[in-house]
Parts: structure tokens; C-alpha cells; sequence
């Protein structure tokens, strides 16, 4: 009965490989959004699931990512063949049918 | 894609004194919303107004929303150094729409 759950919280990764990043949204929340957030900056969209539509991936930056949401619930962001400027706080958040969002606490995601 | 422009980018006041932060957006919205975040982790909903309202208030904070000049206000009234933080505003638009985020204001209260 927690808040969105973000696993793993600290992700330091080799340049070249694969991650991937899971959230756990709150139950019964309908959409669920995965966000990017360098140091000291906004947030990025990235992609946006609602229910059984098709997602919104009209924010992913290229096609190394990609994200899954499984019967209607988990969700894995997956980035592929990471590259430094992958580096950053990867933002999950779920949202029941009104505008509030609810963040997991991020994964921070260095790649060296 | 990023909708909404706060500013400033960074205020920083005394403890008790006003803080008002703005932001700005660029298309139709349904609603806008406010968002805090501490030490660039999750981020946590404030106060939420819909494109037919004005003016809305939950305790210290004072929202504001002007639709013919696409823009918003936050005012935290009588600031404590626990409000420290960076602000967002998030706006969504007709219909199916992802929530898109600001660039924040990060405000310091100082003791």
C-alpha cells in the first residue's frame, strides 16, 4: 500500500551495456510516466502509459530506450548500449484518472 | 519537451519574508499544477488549478492563473527554512495528454 517504488535507487554502469530500471506504481493507478532529470535541471518526458492505449513515447531521445508496462501494472525502462550522457535521475511516476502524479524517489543512473 | 518556464531560476529570502515564483507556458492547458522537490529526488504534488479558475489557496500557498497570458504564480506565504526546495510547475492539455514539467525554481530560506 506504499508509493511508487523505484528499484534500483543508485545504478553505476560500464559504457556500452544495457540497464534497465523498474518501477512499481501505486495499485489501481492508471497511467504511469518515466521522466529524466540531469543535475540541476527540469524534468524530461520521456514516455507516458494510460490504461490500455497505446503509450506516448514521443519523448524517448533515441531508439536505445524503450520501456514496457506489464498488465497494466510494472513498468521497465531499458536503455540500451548506455552512453555518459545516459547519466541521470530517472523519475517514475504514477497517476490515478486525475492530473496528480505521484514520483517514486528515482534511480540515479551514472554511467562511467 | 518542456511546456513551462519558471522564474526565477533561483530566489533566495529571508525566513518570513513572501515567495512568489511564475511560470509560464505555451499551449491550451486543462490544468496546472505545482510540484516541490527536495534534494533531486521525488517530486511532491502541492495545490492543483483547472483552466477555469483563478485564484486557489491551500494553507500557506496562493496559486494564480491568468489563461489569456498563459501564465501562473505561486506565492508561499510567511516562509520557513524548511520550505528550501525546488519548485515546479506541470501543465496538461485536452485529452490524453502526458504531464509536462518546468525547469524549477530552486528557492533557499535562510534562518
Amino acid at each position: 500500500g506504499a508509493g511508487v517504488s523505484q528499484s534500483p535507487s543508485n545504478k553505476v554502469t560500464e559504457k556500452g551495456k544495457d540497464v534497465e530500471l523498474r518501477c512499481d506504481p501505486i495499485s489501481g493507478h492508471t497511467a504511469l510516466y518515466w521522466y529524466r532529470q540531469s543535475l540541476g535541471q527540469g524534468l524530461e518526458f520521456l514516455i507516458y502509459f494510460q490504461g490500455n492505449s497505446a503509450p506516448d513515447k514521443s519523448g524517448l531521445p533515441s531508439d536505445r530506450f524503450s520501456a514496457e508496462r506489464t498488465g497494466g501494472s510494472v513498468s521497465t525502462l531499458t536503455i540500451q548500449r548506455t552512453q555518459q550522457e545516459d547519466s541521470a535521475v530517472y523519475l517514475c511516476a504514477s497517476s490515478p484518472y486525475s492530473p496528480e502524479a505521484f514520483f517514486g524517489q528515482g534511480t540515479r543512473l551514472t554511467v562511467v | 519537451s518542456q511546456q513551462g518556464e519558471e522564474d526565477p531560476q533561483a530566489l533566495s529570502i529571508q525566513e518570513g519574508e513572501n515567495a512568489t515564483m511564475n511560470c509560464s507556458y505555451k499551449t491550451s492547458i486543462n490544468n496546472l499544477q505545482w510540484y516541490r522537490q527536495n534534494s533531486g529526488r521525488g517530486l511532491v504534488h502541492l495545490i492543483l488549478i483547472r483552466s477555469n479558475e483563478r485564484e486557489k489557496h491551500s494553507g500557506r500557498l496562493r496559486v494564480t492563473l491568468d489563461t489569456s497570458k498563459k501564465s501562473s504564480s505561486l506565492l508561499i506565504t510567511a516562509s520557513r527554512a524548511a520550505d528550501t526546495a525546488s519548485y515546479f510547475c506541470a501543465t496538461d492539455e485536452e485529452g490524453n495528454t502526458p504531464l509536462v514539467f518546468g525547469k524549477g525554481t530552486r528557492l533557499s530560506v535562510i534562518a
